[in-house]
């Protein structure tokens, strides 16, 4: 497709279980950010790739979120013995720039992976 | 934690009469960009004005940027129902990232 794929849509997981979300960015995208967004607040950053390089985790809340990239191009955001307040939606962005806040070359985001920890 | 604070948090308006949003935030930037979030949906990027601008405009959008009052205004000028959704600003800081508002819910009645 032309947009940013994410996978699972829905996943509703059972506290302490480990799930894994996928990002596919656009094709020949360099930079990749994962943002958690919780109901009715605005998306928080989780961190950063330029390809296969992460350069910033500075938003992942804890040592239980991995994000990686390991070709740079699909990337995957894991999380480790979820717990209620991980509940949230995950969203996945991808620009064709190295760093698009400066550039100003547009982000595009996913539709979001709906992560449900009960 | 995010950045900016957005004002209204909700806002109804009739069909056809202006909607305006704005933004506060607290650090230098590179950038501000408006987006847009229909319910259960992903962001969609609508303008990007930066440090150096103070107006610009796409289509029946109008952006202003205050940097003295580290300030944004985003004007929909005649709205339509379909124009409801969340509509959130983002910053663009050093680094790479984007730092969000809380958003403002639009609601545009028929």
């Amino acid at each position: 497709g032309a947009g940013v794929s994410q996978s699972p849509r829905y996943k509703v997981a059972k506290r302490g279980q480990d799930v894994a979300l996928r990002c596919d960015p656009i094709s020949g995208h360099v930079s990749l950010f994962w943002y958690q967004q919780a109901l009715g607040q605005g998306p928080e950053f989780l961190t950063y790739f330029q390809n296969e390089a992460q350069l910033d985790k500075s938003g992942l809340p804890s040592d239980r979120f991995f994000a990686e990239r390991p070709e740079g191009s699909v990337s995957t955001l894991k999380i480790q013995r979820t717990q209620q307040e991980d509940s949230a939606v995950y969203l996945c962005a991808s620009s064709r720039d190295r760093v698009p806040t400066v550039s100003g070359n547009t982000i595009y985001f996913g539709e979001g992976s709906w992560l449900t920890v009960v | 934690s995010q950045q900016g604070e957005e004002d209204p948090q909700a806002l109804s308006i009739q069909e056809g009469e202006n909607a305006t949003m704005n933004c506060s935030y607290k650090t230098s930037i590179n950038n501000l960009q408006w987006y847009r979030q229909n319910s259960g949906r992903g962001l969609v990027h609508l303008i990007l004005i930066r440090s150096n601008e103070r107006e610009k405009h796409s289509g029946r959008l109008r952006v202003t940027l205050d940097t003295s009052k580290k300030s944004s205004s985003l004007l929909i000028t005649a709205s339509r129902a379909a124009d409801t959704a969340s509509y959130f600003c983002a910053t663009a800081v050093q680094g790479g990232k984007l730092i969000f508002g809380q958003g403002t819910e639009l609601s545009v009645k028929p």
